[in-house]
């Protein structure tokens, strides 16, 4: 059961123009969630994060915006650049104590974005 | 670069035989994940130490296991190796156990093909 979806496996977007890249959850014990960008040959990297009591967060070129009542989350990045070419992956973390489900981040499948020059 | 070193980069082996996957995690992190990238599942966790100590288990296989030593580099054993087992396998590591996912870091992975 896939509790973190990325439901677009690619993206392609014109150089300059907003790519917006979503991602739905199930589990409304989910109260963590992050991006992560990846590119061929390297792990991910983080990217952004919010937490369940905001809904939107920016940083430069990336903002998240969180639904939750929709159990729902989008990366808008503006401008696109060609170097924002790689697969994002959200992933996601519950809380609820210490238990080691506490420690675990659950990623989706990852959207592949393609910006064009 | 991470700092999270893995090694070997790239494993070619049979079905039924086992491998051992190396990560060296970064400089004063004493916490050290695994987690397996494979095609049709995306990323998943699979398991995390702390300080030598086995903390969280998520997906793993019994026929999946792993350690970290005392000098807190870790390796993940992989037995009778099935061709679904193909997949980039991500080692992470972070200074502690706590939910501050920002810190915690991805090696580049070790690609496993099982024929």
């Amino acid at each position: 059961d896939q509790q973190v979806k990325q439901n677009s496996p690619s993206l392609s977007v014109q150089e300059g123009r907003i790519s917006i890249l979503n991602c739905d959850y199930t589990n409304s014990m989910f109260d963590y969630f992050l991006w992560y960008k990846k590119y061929p040959a390297e792990g991910p990297t983080f990217l952004i994060s919010i937490s369940s009591i905001k809904d939107k967060n920016e940083d430069g070129r990336f903002t998240v915006f969180l639904n939750k009542s929709a159990k729902h989350l989008s990366l808008h990045i503006v401008p696109s650049q060609p170097g924002d070419s790689a697969v994002y992956f959200c992933a996601a973390s519950r809380g609820g104590g210490t238990g080691a489900g506490s420690y675990q981040l659950t990623f989706g499948k990852g959207t592949k974005l393609s910006v064009i020059p | 670069d991470s700092g999270v070193t893995q090694t070997p980069k790239h494993l070619i082996t049979a079905t039924g035989q086992r491998v051992t996957l190396r990560c060296s995690p970064r400089s004063g992190d004493l916490s050290v994940y695994w987690y397996q990238q494979s095609l049709d599942q995306g990323l998943q966790f699979l398991i995390q130490y702390y300080n030598g100590e086995e903390r969280a288990k998520g997906n793993i296989l019994e026929r999946f296991s792993a350690q970290q030593f005392p000098d807190l580099h870790s390796e993940l054993n992989l037995s009778s190796l099935e061709l679904g087992d193909s997949a980039l396998y991500f080692c992470a590591s972070s200074v502690g156990v706590s939910r501050k996912w920002e810190t915690q870091y991805f090696g580049p992975g070790t690609r496993l093909l099982v024929l």
